[in-house]
């Protein structure tokens, strides 16, 4: 069965101290992993698409890494406003890679 | 990347009535789905809505409960029917805009309280 897991659940951190995010998945097949930015009572926000082990992508404060067996996203020396839930996922087999399967998601809170 | 609007953006309703979602992309895309995420949860996938044809249901949701519409390749409705407490959630709709990649973007929500 596809499965994703997020770790830690929750993570706090003072401005400026880099950390990392892991999502861990179990899927037949990958067809990409993408990581989502979520802020309180919206929808996710788009951040990165990795398709292969060893693809990185970078944007801002935030760097996503693939391996055959889970992803991180590296945050480095955050701000207060990076403050959000990040969730990754993966299609899942059936339903044309359409259904995403979705981690509990890690909610980062900087503090300044 | 598409952009997507949802109406309403929240609503309170009363057990026993129904609610209908919009959802508007500002341009075709072939593949739009609804997803619920419960307080405290994460997203999963109510529906695929298919243009012209039935939408296909993930295992625990039917089209009594929720169904859908998808008249056009921009445009896809969502109603929550006879709404109980257990429906207070985030509905948000997403697409797919490219057949080759896989990955969704999405709307805004719709925020649901059932009294």
């Amino acid at each position: 069965e596809d499965q994703v897991t997020q770790s830690p659940e929750a993570l706090r951190l003072q401005e400026g101290e880099s950390s990392s995010l892991n999502c861990s998945y179990t899927v037949s097949g990958l067809r990409g992993l993408f990581w989502y930015r979520q802020d309180p009572g919206k929808g996710p926000e788009f951040l990165f698409t990795l398709y292969s082990a060893g693809e990185e992508k970078e944007k801002e404060r935030l760097k996503a890494t693939l391996t055959k067996k889970e992803s991180f996203l590296h945050i480095t020396a955050p701000k207060p406003e990076d403050s959000a839930t990040y969730l990754c996922a993966v299609p899942g087999v059936n339903n044309q890679g359409g259904k995403l399967i979705f981690g509990q998601g890690t909610e980062l809170s900087v503090k300044p | 990347s598409a952009v997507i609007s949802q109406k309403p953006s929240r609503d309170i309703c009363q057990r026993g009535t129904s609610l209908t979602i919009q959802c508007q992309v500002d341009s075709q895309v072939t593949m739009m789905f609804w997803y619920r995420q419960q307080p405290g949860q994460s997203l999963t996938l109510i529906a695929t809505a298919n243009q012209g044809s039935e939408a296909t249901y993930e295992s625990g949701f039917v089209i009594d409960k929720f169904p859908i519409s998808r008249p056009n390749l921009t445009f896809s409705t969502l109603t929550v029917s006879n709404m109980s407490p257990e429906d207070s959630s985030i509905y948000l709709c997403s697409v797919r805009p490219h057949t080759t990649y896989n990955e969704q973007f999405f709307g805004p929500g719709t925020r649901l309280t059932v009294l």
